[in-house]
């Protein structure tokens, strides 16, 4: 049973690129979180999602910044025509009912370099 | 807003030593409080999910404790290990129906052998 799987686990992109940032929950998992590091500081929340619907985006930044979780198909970040201060490493988290009580799960993260 | 703060920001300690770090949380509309091990190069791991004031929480050397009512919980490594050297982090959820969680910044912990 495959952890969260996040890919790229690095990408760089040219300031006014898009990048893409892909998340597959663990099996089972409907809830998704994204969380964001900044260098030198912690984990930033920035939404949760479950299948097909955004529950809380209160951390998403209102510009640039969207997030889905299809029906199928993994969980996407997307950042439009990013800044050098978009640089960071963007981080997965899943969940069920069930165990969201136990912890969240953790991928490894894509760490984003915008040049 | 819910704010999460762990203290010290970093700490260094001597193989074989005991150590403690702190995370301070808002009391008010308390859920749940997670600790997670995040080594360097990889994802965070959970450690401890703790709920009930008083909750003490033990895995090996490691152990947690949780104060709901003055908003705090400590986290204690007994005998440090070079092996426990990484980022320790709390995170904490309120009673507002989702389920996302806040993290502190962390501990940084370097055990030196």
């Amino acid at each position: 049973n495959a952890g969260v799987m996040q890919n790229p686990r690095h990408l760089v992109r040219r300031r006014g690129q898009e990048a893409r940032l892909r998340c597959s929950p663990m099996k089972g998992h409907s809830h998704v979180y994204w969380y964001r590091q900044l260098p030198e500081e912690g984990l930033k929340f920035m939404v949760y999602l479950q299948k097909e619907n955004i529950i809380d985006e209160s951390g998403m930044p209102k510009e640039r910044f969207s997030a889905e979780f299809p029906k199928e198909g993994p969980s996407i970040l997307r950042i439009q025509q990013v800044v050098r201060g978009d640089s960071a490493a963007y981080f997965c988290a899943s969940s069920d009912l069930a165990t969201v009580n136990y912890g969240y799960t953790f991928g490894s993260g894509t760490r984003l370099t915008v040049v | 807003i819910l704010n999460v703060e762990q203290s010290p920001q970093s700490l260094h300690v001597q193989e074989g030593d005991s150590t403690n770090f702190t995370c301070s949380f808002p009391s008010s509309n308390f859920y749940a409080l997670h600790w997670y091990r995040w080594e360097t190069a990889k994802s965070p791991e959970a450690l401890f999910v703790m709920t009930l004031n008083g909750d003490e929480k033990k895995k090996g050397r490691i152990s947690a404790t949780l104060n709901t009512k003055e908003g705090y919980s400590y986290l204690y490594i007994k005998g440090s290990q070079p092996e426990d050297s990484a980022t320790y982090l709390c995170a904490s959820r309120v009673t507002s129906g989702t389920y996302k969680y806040i993290f502190g910044t962390g501990t940084r912990l370097k055990v030196l052998a």
